[in-house]
């Protein structure tokens, strides 16, 4: 059973327009959240996190949101440029554990 | 620069044939672990390491092994592979367990016919 879900396998959007990628987990135990981006023939790296002390965290385009209640949290990309086209995984962790747990992944294509 | 590197990148075996594939990290990084990665499963952890010696299992463990002799170096280990290992892995490290970023290698396709 999939603890963390990324329920969008892809998503297509317009240069300029904002992408919007959503996780939802089921754990509650999850206190720290992570999102890594993917480019083909590479390995992830990471983009932003978020720790369940705060619903909201921004680095430059990319700002995480989380809402524990509903055990759900989102990316935004804004603007989205060419470059981000890539598959983005959601992650998630506990404090007191040792391993991250990621989601299946969302392909974003951002058209120019 | 800081990286970490998997050996071979690519990989087509046989049933049975013991294979190995490589990981090394240039971080001093404490937390080394493997992963596998298939459509739409996302990453699933197959081993970590905490440490030198320090080993255990991740959430698909069977039919793997791995070692962690030096801080550096953390192998895969496959005795026996079968087809349904067929998969991209990466191996990723990080200062500590993983609740801070992971730094992964570029990956290893390989394909057990």
């Amino acid at each position: 059973d999939q603890q963390v879900k990324q329920n969008s396998p892809s998503l297509s959007v317009q240069e300029g327009r904002i992408s919007i990628l959503n996780c939802d987990y089921t754990n509650s135990m999850f206190d720290y959240f992570l999102w890594y981006k993917k480019y083909p023939a590479e390995g992830p790296t990471f983009l932003i996190s978020i720790s369940s002390i705060k619903d909201k965290n921004e680095d430059g385009r990319f700002t995480v949101f989380l809402n524990k209640s509903a055990k759900h949290l989102s990316l935004h990309i804004v603007p989205s440029q060419p470059g981000d086209s890539a598959v983005y995984f959601c992650a998630a962790s506990q404090a007191a554990g040792n391993k991250l747990t990621f989601g299946g992944g969302t392909r974003v294509l951002v058209k120019p | 620069e800081a990286q970490v590197t998997q050996n071979p990148r690519y990989l087509i075996t046989v049933t049975g044939k013991k294979l190995t594939v490589t990981c090394s990290q240039n971080m001093n990084h404490e937390y080394m672990s493997w992963y596998r990665q298939d459509p739409g499963l996302g990453l699933r952890q197959i081993y970590y390491s905490m440490n030198v010696e320090v080993t255990d299992k991740g959430d698909v463990p069977e039919g793997y092994k791995v070692s962690r002799k030096e801080k550096r170096n953390f192998p895969l280990i496959l005795e026996s592979p079968s087809p349904n290992q067929t998969s991209l892995y990466f191996c990723a490290s990080s200062w500590d367990r993983g609740v801070n970023e992971q730094y992964f290698g570029p990956g290893t396709r390989l394909t057990v016919t």
